[in-house]
């Protein structure tokens, strides 16, 4: 299997733009989890889909970001307008049966906000 | 809730010298322990698991056992090489949270 892919793998933008960050799982999984990485906060969990359908949404920082996943091959992690402060690694992980599965990452995309 | 306290870093070793990362959770019922490793400038991957109390974990010559008088989920390696040297995580998976837990990484760095 090719893994869970993510783009891009750098990001650089300037404060007030939009950012988007895609994810495509490894197929079959039925769960998508997005985390945020700094040094500063660690690894945090953002959002999780099961079946396409977010289930717990409550790490997501700001209404400023927001999470799509229109189907179960495509994820989005949005955030507009993007600020510094939102630097940081983004990872992508998808899990077979349940949330507490084995978790499989992508690479992460590192976005950093001018 | 569930957490996971892992050993504070960073670890820094000489090549073959014996590896020992702690790792100690609070849970309600049975949740599975996880250690997962990042190489610089990759994603998690999973280096090992259990399920249930008493179980071992092992892969690459790493070790953990699921130890549930103690709370328990160390990581032991007995001879580490310069290429071990990443961020350990522990985690946890099916206590009272529907998503996994994770400790807050220890980065080691193994010296030739």
């Amino acid at each position: 299997d090719a893994g869970v892919i993510q783009s891009p793998r750098h990001e650089v933008t300037e404060m007030g733009q939009e950012v988007t960050l895609r994810c495509k799982p490894i197929s079959g999984h039925d769960y998508l989890f997005w985390y945020r990485q700094t040094m500063m906060r660690g690894l945090e969990l953002l959002i999780y889909f099961n079946n396409n359908v977010p289930i717990d949404d409550s790490g997501m920082p700001e209404d400023r970001f927001s999470a799509k996943m229109p189907n179960a091959s495509f994820s989005t992690l949005k955030i507009q307008p993007s600020e510094p402060r939102d630097s940081a690694v983004y990872f992508c992980a998808s899990s077979r049966i349940r949330a507490t599965d084995t978790q499989y990452f992508g690479p992460g995309t590192r976005l950093t906000v001018l | 809730g569930d957490s996971v306290t892992q050993m504070e870093g960073p670890v820094t070793l000489s090549e073959e010298a014996f590896l020992t990362i702690n790792c100690t959770y609070t849970a309600t019922g049975y949740p599975s322990l996880f250690w997962y490793v990042q190489y610089p400038g990759e994603g998690l991957q999973l280096l090992l698991k259990a399920t249930k109390a008493d179980d071992k974990g092992s892969n690459k010559g790493f070790e953990a056992t699921y130890r549930k008088e103690t709370t328990s989920f160390h990581l032991e390696k007995g001879s580490v090489q310069v290429s071990d040297s990443a961020v350990y995580f522990c985690a946890l998976g099916g206590g009272s949270n529907y998503k996994l837990t994770f400790g807050k990484g220890t980065l080691l760095t193994v010296n030739p």
